[in-house]
């Protein structure tokens, strides 16, 4: 096992520029899910994967933003257009089972754009 | 309108002391989990509670899960400063019949505790 990895840990692009993440997930976890957190506030819910159907979108997510999760495995998240209000942490989780099996986190993306 | 309210926002203490967190909401959860984060670190589940009523031990940590399973706290006892971090309660919520869920996080509690 050995966790859930993101890449980059930190990324700095001009306002307008696109952006990709890339999530990692536990080998045999079935659920990857992706949040977002900024300054103060907790993990707010973006979108989520059973294997490679993305099964909910959050109101959060506007049309500016993508997540794909080919073949099941790992997972990417692009912002396009960025805005300055897209400055924050971004979270990976997966899980394996259904309700209430604990999120594995990684150590997040953290957005800066200026 | 925040469905997890967890209080107090922030506490700062000493070492030794005890302390209690509460996150509180007026839905109720199928199960819920308490994380605790750390700067520039994701968060690291610490327990789950899925029954009214019941509560947990984790060596100094103790969980508890409302009869309502509305709301829970956790109590810490004899803080020590690795205490120190982002404690978050997140609960679940059942929807499409049962076969889906999602887990909504509340702001958070953030804990000092000084040596």
């Amino acid at each position: 096992d050995t966790g859930v990895s993101q890449d980059p840990r930190h990324k700095i692009t001009k306002r307008g520029q696109n952006v990709t993440f890339r999530c990692d997930p536990i080998s045999e976890h079935n659920r990857l899910y992706w949040y977002r957190q900024t300054l103060g506030q907790g993990p707010e819910f973006l979108t989520y994967f059973q294997n490679e159907a993305q099964l909910e979108k959050s109101r959060l997510l506007s049309d500016r933003f993508s997540a794909e999760r080919p073949k099941g495995s790992f997972s990417t998240l692009e912002i396009q257009r960025t805005e300055q209000g897209d400055s924050a942490m971004y979270l990976c989780a997966s899980s394996f089972g259904g309700w209430g099996s604990p999120l594995h986190f990684g150590n997040g993306t953290r957005l800066t754009v200026t | 309108t925040q469905l997890l309210e967890q209080s107090p926002q922030f506490l700062s203490i000493q070492e030794g002391e005890n302390l209690t967190v509460y996150c509180n909401s007026s839905s109720v959860f199928s199960s819920l989990q308490w994380y605790r984060q750390e700067p520039g670190e994701g968060p690291v589940l610490l327990v789950t509670v899925v029954t009214g009523g019941e509560v947990k031990k984790l060596k100094r940590l103790t969980f508890q899960f409302g009869d309502a399973r509305k709301d829970s706290s956790l109590h810490i006892t004899a803080a020590q400063p690795g205490d120190t971090g982002l404690y978050l309660c997140a609960g679940a919520l059942l929807y499409s019949g049962g076969s889906n869920y999602k887990l909504t996080f509340g702001k958070g509690t953030l804990l000092t505790v000084n040596p």
